[in-house]
């Protein structure tokens, strides 16, 4: 089978930092995906990791150990407009590459 | 340059009743995936279309259909509506290309009553 862990909630003030992990058993690994979701919203393509090591976007940054079946993603000098949920969604050769999604991880950005 | 499309937006029908979403897709993309989001969860893999044709499928029954159209647009159908598909239904796109992220739609809310 496929899982995907998250935590379901993540609390912090404006211009701290955050990680969010995510945790995921699959056997057709292939890559993972951060996605941004605002109440209402679409969600919105954050960071894609495909190999180990850590990528970089402006404030957020991606995270990938694939021995570890570990990523996380990395918010900096968090603003009040980051409050969001955030899905990690592993891409699984079991499904013909498509994205499966984890449970999301609220967080919620207070002054 | 037009995102991904979905209408209706919202839409309230009885059990046992059949539902069909639409979706055009961002400009370029010919690929198209359908999610079903149940609130305070995570997107849940319905199917993806590619050429006109079903290429995967997640774990949904029969009563979950598609079409896609030459012109990459796509139709998501439910027959014998449940209570429990009340949902958000979010529309995808991406084109072929080994990295290329989904782009979702703002979704359909569906609500059986």
């Amino acid at each position: 089978g496929q899982s995907l862990e998250q935590p379901s909630e993540v609390t912090a003030v404006e211009g701290a930092i955050v990680q969010i992990n995510c945790t995921y058993q699959t056997s057709g690994f292939y890559g993972l995906s951060w996605y941004q979701q605002h109440d209402g919203g679409a969600p919105t393509f954050l960071s894609y990791n495909a190999l180990d090591g850590l990528e970089e976007t402006g404030r957020f940054s991606s995270f990938l150990s694939r021995s570890d079946s570990y990523g996380y993603l990395l918010l900096q000098e968090l603003q009040m407009k980051d409050s969001a949920s955030y899905f990690c969604a592993v891409r699984d050769t079991n499904y013909g590459q498509n994205f499966v999604f984890g449970p999301g991880t609220r967080l919620s950005v207070l002054p | 340059d037009a995102g991904v499309t979905q209408s209706p937006t919202h839409l309230i029908k009885t059990r046992g009743q059949q539902v069909t979403l639409r979706c055009s897709p961002k400009s370029g993309h010919d690929t198209v995936s359908w999610y079903q989001q149940a609130l305070g969860q995570g997107p849940q893999f319905i199917f993806q279309y590619y050429e006109e044709e079903e290429r995967q499928r997640g774990n949904f029954p029969d009563r979950f259909s598609g079409h896609q159209f030459p012109n990459y647009s796509s139709e998501l159908n439910v027959n014998a509506l449940l209570l429990g598909d009340s949902a958000l239904y979010l529309c995808a796109s991406r084109n072929r290309g080994v990295n290329s992220p989904l782009h979702f739609g703002n979704g359909t809310r569906l609500t059986v009553t």
